[in-house]
């Protein structure tokens, strides 16, 4: 069965420095997402994206995240600059599309900001 | 709109028991409900999906879910609790122009 894959499994960054989470959706799938879970918390969401634009963004999401779809199959995820509080887990997710369709997540990147 | 509540933060069952987890919905019209499914340093994972076509939905590892209109409520069962089944589950309405979101979910915690 297809998956969502994530790329690095874990990354380890010093505050202030960018980093790129790296997502792969499942290839006829038509939308994509990123949540974030600190440790203990609920998973929360942070943007959706389709058809090459972001189509609904949480307040968490502010001008330190951006995403990208650079190519028909990566999905990434950028923090300008790394704050403390910006370690958790970060999941991808993508769907077929339409109201009815579920989300297929992939098994998360664990950034930790030192 | 639509909304679900999960009635317990955390269920505790005997491995071999039977596992129920609630859940409740409020909507003005039939609901379309997901169940999903996340074990420890696990992405979510869906376990089944209610879309109106059959009131008793039957997921994957022997879960399965009914919905009942009488009683607004789409609970999850499972007949017999094994070890692996201890994760966090969450009832989630479906996206629609809704952001989609996971609440708390129900623990559930399955002792030898």
């Amino acid at each position: 069965e297809p998956e969502v894959t994530q790329t690095p499994s874990h990354q380890v960054t010093q505050m202030g420095q960018e980093v790129i989470l790296r997502c792969v959706p499942i290839s006829n799938h038509l939308y994509f997402y990123w949540y974030r879970q600190i440790l203990g918390q609920k998973v929360e969401f942070l943007v959706s994206f389709y058809n090459n634009e972001i189509s609904e963004k949480s307040e968490i999401f502010d001008d330190q995240f951006s995403v990208e779809r650079p190519d028909g199959s990566n999905f990434t995820l950028k923090i300008r600059s790394t704050k403390l509080e910006d370690s958790a887990m970060y999941f991808c997710a993508s769907s077929e599309g339409g109201p009815e369709s579920p989300l297929h997540f992939g098994n998360g990147t664990r950034l930790t900001v030192t | 709109a639509q909304s679900v509540t999960q009635l317990d933060s955390h269920v505790s069952v005997s491995e071999g028991t039977p596992v129920l987890l609630r859940c409740n919905y409020s909507s003005s019209y039939s609901p379309s409900l997901f169940w999903y499914v996340q074990h420890p340093n696990k992405g979510l994972q869906l376990l089944l999906k209610y879309t109106s076509a059959a009131t008793l939905v039957k997921g994957i590892n022997g879960f399965e879910a009914e919905f009942k209109k009488s009683e607004t409520s789409f609970h999850l069962t499972k007949p017999s609790a094994h070890m692996s089944d201890a994760a966090e589950y969450f009832c989630v309405p479906p996206r629609g122009s809704y952001i989609p979101t996971f609440g708390r979910g129900t623990s559930l915690i399955v002792h030898p």
